[in-house]
């Protein structure tokens, strides 16, 4: 168990609505990662952070915005959801980089 | 960039048999890093192994090998005496030099039947 929580498990919204997902860890883990998964594209990157306020866009970033306060918390926001961002999305923490990564639970996001 | 292939969408096998799965990357980089994670109906997604690039010796955990070969850059999972809770979906995924991400293959749908 990494210790990984996601917040809100599920969430259903409607386009043009911001929308934050939040992600702890107890572990003060460095590294911490957001992904989403679609179906056919296994987990995709969308931003990761390598420490308290370093972050760095991965492969999916476009309309995604993140922050990392704490070194416990990090957290996912779309400013404004649209329907291609209905998916489930995944927090991840990696004890060095480089090194395997661990998942917490997933939050589904349904847009409407 | 990398990119990671599973072309085995589906796979089935009897209970108590062994089977592989399949996956090829593609990469430039001489060091990285090549894991299976395995996902339950639950959701959650569980390291099965890890093996690094500049390592020749294939992993092993348990059930759970790898057919690690490089040039080929080929990186099978080979499960023994499977189980029914060894059905799940299941992702390849290539860890990249500087560390900072991974990329998954599409995934394979593994059904084990008793």
């Amino acid at each position: 168990d990494a210790g990984i929580t996601q917040s809100p498990r599920h969430k259903v919204t409607e386009t043009g609505t911001p929308v934050t997902l939040r992600c702890h860890q107890t572990e003060n883990h460095r590294y911490m990662y957001w992904y989403r998964q679609d179906p056919g594209h296994g987990l995709r990157l969308i931003h990761y952070s390598y420490g308290v306020k370093d972050t760095d866009k991965g492969e999916v970033s476009d309309g995604y915005s993140v922050s990392r306060s704490k070194t416990e918390d990090f957290l996912l926001t779309l400013e404004s959801a649209t329907s291609s961002q209905t998916s489930v999305y995944f927090c991840a923490i990696s004890v060095t980089s480089g090194y395997e990564q661990y998942f917490g639970p997933g939050t589904r996001l349904t847009v409407t | 960039a990398q990119t990671v292939t599973q072309s085995q969408p589906e796979m089935s096998v009897q209970e108590a048999e062994t089977v592989t799965l399949s996956c090829t990357y593609d990469t430039s980089e001489s060091d990285y890093y090549l894991f299976w994670y395995k996902q339950p109906p639950s959701r959650q997604m569980i390291l099965v192994i890890r093996q690094e690039a500049y390592k020749q010796q294939n992993a092993t955990e348990n059930r759970f090998s790898v057919n690690f070969q490089k040039a080929a850059k080929s990186f099978s999972l080979k499960i023994s005496d499977s189980q029914l809770g060894d059905a799940a979906m299941y992702f390849c995924a290539y860890g990249n030099n500087a560390g900072n991400m991974l990329t998954f293959g599409g995934g394979t749908r593994l059904m084990v039947k008793p």
